[in-house]
């Protein structure tokens, strides 16, 4: 069965500090793994994806995902932390078909950003 | 582009009462549509989703329901609400086909049980 653990339910970094927020995962089947971040009050959006190819994926604001068979991860990080990246991270692993693809999502973990 | 509404952004009902919440796609054609509830201190549970016009399925049994009368246009029911039932309900679409996994999420809606 497919499943999704992050590592910490509050990371807490100062502006300009790396931001790494571990997940990790199990899968019978080649994964395609996600994060999805979600500010206060609103929707989940998709930050990036790892389906097949490069292990290393580029997202958006800066962000960045290595996937890792050997040690079943996908943590997420960023250079240097923002102010405006506070807000909750969601890692997800996806089965299925293409037509009926189930998503599962990791129970999140909140980055507080300090100046 | 595509757009995903929902409404309303927030609402406060007590227990018994009914619920209906609504969400709209706009800007694509036959998506797969998403309930997904998200309780305080949780992550994200799939409550139903559905590939087409009247094709649900749930994923957890409950008092809710689903319906699909529309191609871009799912809804979220209750004949009467549990305070359990309180949480963050969010609608999300994805393209058949394409970008397995992903999901393109609307801005929610706030439930409050009394």
């Amino acid at each position: 069965a497919q499943s999704v653990t992050q590592l910490g339910s509050h990371v807490s970094v100062s502006e300009g500090a790396l931001v790494l927020l571990r997940c990790n995962y199990s899968s019978s089947v080649p994964p395609y793994l996600f994060w999805y971040v979600q500010y206060p009050n609103q929707g989940l959006q998709l930050l990036l994806k790892y389906t097949t190819g490069a292990t290393l994926v580029k997202g958006i604001n800066g962000f960045e995902a290595e996937f890792k068979k050997s040690e079943t991860s996908f943590h997420l990080t960023k250079p240097s932390a923002h102010m405006s990246d506070a807000a909750e991270y969601f890692c997800a692993v996806s089965y299925g078909s293409y037509n009926t693809d189930k998503l599962i999502f990791g129970t999140g973990t909140r980055l507080q950003v300090f100046p | 582009s595509q757009t995903i509404h929902q409404w309303p952004a927030t609402l406060v009902q007590p227990v018994g009462s009914p619920l209906s919440l609504e969400c709209t796609v706009e800007g694509t054609s036959n998506p797969n549509l998403y309930w997904y509830r998200q309780a305080a201190g949780r992550g994200l549970q799939l409550l139903f989703y559905s590939v087409g016009i009247g094709q649900i399925s749930s994923e957890v049994p409950q008092n809710l329901s689903a319906s699909r009368p529309q191609d871009r246009q799912f809804i979220l029911s209750s004949k009467k609400l549990l305070l359990s039932d309180s949480g963050f309900y969010l609608c999300a679409w994805s393209v058949r086909d394409v970008w397995r996994g992903a999901r393109f999420f609307g801005p929610g809606t706030r439930l409050t049980v009394l």
